[in-house]
């Protein structure tokens, strides 16, 4: 089975900060890479797939790159809508499996 | 535009079995796969299984293997996850999310089902 891991699992930033989030795979899966972000009580929302393709209506504000094992997700300025738990998936086989979640709340 | 709904909240007793529903509407139901993903309190994602009515086909995490059953019925383009055995552990909030065939990708997502097992 292919690990994922996330780095940081949580972090405290302002408004208006750059964050990244940093996932990783055990094994190279080439640009297989999904992105979810959720908040509390709610269902993950999909945001980014093939590592770096916003979904539609996603804000262009999310950003992702990476390829092999190693993946990031960015975003350029953190709004207020944007504090949740995010979730990084790889889709290159199965079983499929999730980092374990970056928090990303307020400073 | 597709939409998932899933069944209401369970509370089961430890070695029962419980049983969630997840009906799509929009879009094609046997074209598409079916996944669940559950989250323990306060945990991350689990992912449980995929069935794929167009292709008769399901696949489960290892660790569920023997335990869960995902069956699909066109006729009301609903797909039933079945957790049997169940123990403590088992208590989350279950997902079932919409996955395209070929990409993995779990869009949309149900609203989630509480299952609580406690004696």
């Amino acid at each position: 089975d292919i690990q994922m891991s996330q780095s940081p699992s949580s972090l405290s930033a302002s408004v208006g900060d750059r964050v990244t989030i940093t996932c990783r795979a055990s094994q190279s899966i080439a640009t297989f890479l999904n992105w979810y972000q959720q908040k509390p009580g709610k269902a993950p929302k999909f945001l980014i797939y093939d590592a770096s393709t916003l979904q539609s209506g996603v804000p262009s504000r999310f950003s992702g790159s990476g390829s092999g094992t190693d993946f990031t997700l960015t975003i350029s300025s953190l709004q207020p809508e944007d504090f949740a738990t995010y979730y990084c998936q790889q889709s290159y086989s199965v079983p499929l499996t999730f980092g374990g979640g970056t928090k990303v709340d307020i400073k | 535009q597709v939409h998932l709904v899933q069944s209401g909240a369970e509370v089961k007793k430890p070695g029962s079995s419980v049983r969630v529903s997840c009906k799509v509407s929009g879009g094609t139901f046997s074209s598409n796969g079916i996944t669940w993903v559950r989250q323990a309190p306060g945990q991350g994602l689990e992912w449980m299984g995929v069935i794929i009515p167009i292709l008769d086909s399901t696949n489960f995490a290892q660790k569920l293997q023997g335990r869960v059953t995902l069956t699909a019925d066109e006729s009301t383009s609903t797909v039933h996850m079945e957790l049997r055995s169940l123990r403590s552990e088992d208590t989350a909030v279950y997902y079932c999310a919409r996955v395209s065939v070929g990409t993995w990708r779990f869009d949309p997502w149900g609203q989630g089902t509480l299952v609580t097992v406690s004696s």
